[in-house]
């Protein structure tokens, strides 16, 4: 069954690194999207992402988030400068073109693991 | 806003009892509705959607849901439960295409 990956599973940085979060969405899948949960709390949408640019953000994702489609394959995330409120774990996740395939289908995301990261 | 509140945030159940998870949402339109299961260290696992039609849907692992308009509510449930049910589920409604709101999730203990 095809799914995505995200790379790394886990990193561990000091604050006011830079972070970069890589995803590989399924490949015929056009709509991109980054959600993260801060330990305890609820899955919270980031951003969406579609045609290279972004097309939805959240509060959340101000000047020191940003995304990337570098080479029609991976998807990434990218965070400046790294605050201790960022440490979460990051979930990409990706869907099918509206109007392709069954339309019940068009609103279906599929996750990947996730990536934990820990700001110390 | 769109909104999903889950009020249990844990429920314990016995291995081979029921179970029922609740969930209410707020949201002006038809609401698309998921159940997504998050075992320990894994990602989000989609166990079934509503989108239109017969209100009692059926998921992955023996798990259903139904959505009541009336109550603004989309419940699921199991029959029976297993020790490998133990998980994070959380229901979530699309907001158009564009994102999902999730709930604040309810722990699920099995004990034996």
């Amino acid at each position: 069954e095809p799914e995505v990956t995200q790379t790394p599973s886990h990193q561990v940085t000091q604050m006011g690194q830079e972070v970069i979060l890589r995803c590989v969405p399924i490949s015929n899948h056009l709509y991109f999207y980054w959600y993260r949960q801060i330990l305890g709390q609820k899955v919270e949408f980031l951003v969406s992402f579609y045609n290279n640019e972004i097309s939805e953000k959240s509060e959340i994702f101000d000047d020191q988030f940003s995304v990337e489609r570098p080479d029609g394959s991976n998807f990434t995330l990218k965070i400046r400068s790294t605050k201790l409120e960022d440490s979460a774990m990051y979930f990409c996740a990706s869907r099918v073109r509206q109007g392709q395939g069954l339309v019940t289908g068009a609103n279906v995301l599929t996750f990947g693991a996730g990536s934990r990261l820990t700001v110390l | 806003a769109q909104s999903v509140t889950q009020p249990d945030i844990h429920i314990t159940v016995s291995e081979g009892a029921s179970l029922e998870l609740r969930c209410n949402y707020s949201y002006g339109a038809t609401p698309y509705l998921f159940w997504y299961v998050q075992s320990p260290g894994q990602g989000l696992q989609l166990l079934l959607k509503y989108f239109s039609g017969d209100t009692l849907v059926q998921g992955i692992k023996g798990f259903e849901a139904e959505f009541k308009r009336s109550q603004s509510s989309f419940n699921l449930r199991k029959p029976s439960v297993h020790w490998s049910d133990a998980a994070e589920y959380f229901c979530a409604v699309a907001t158009g295409f564009q994102k999902l709101v999730f709930g604040t999730g309810t722990r699920l203990l099995v004990s034996p």
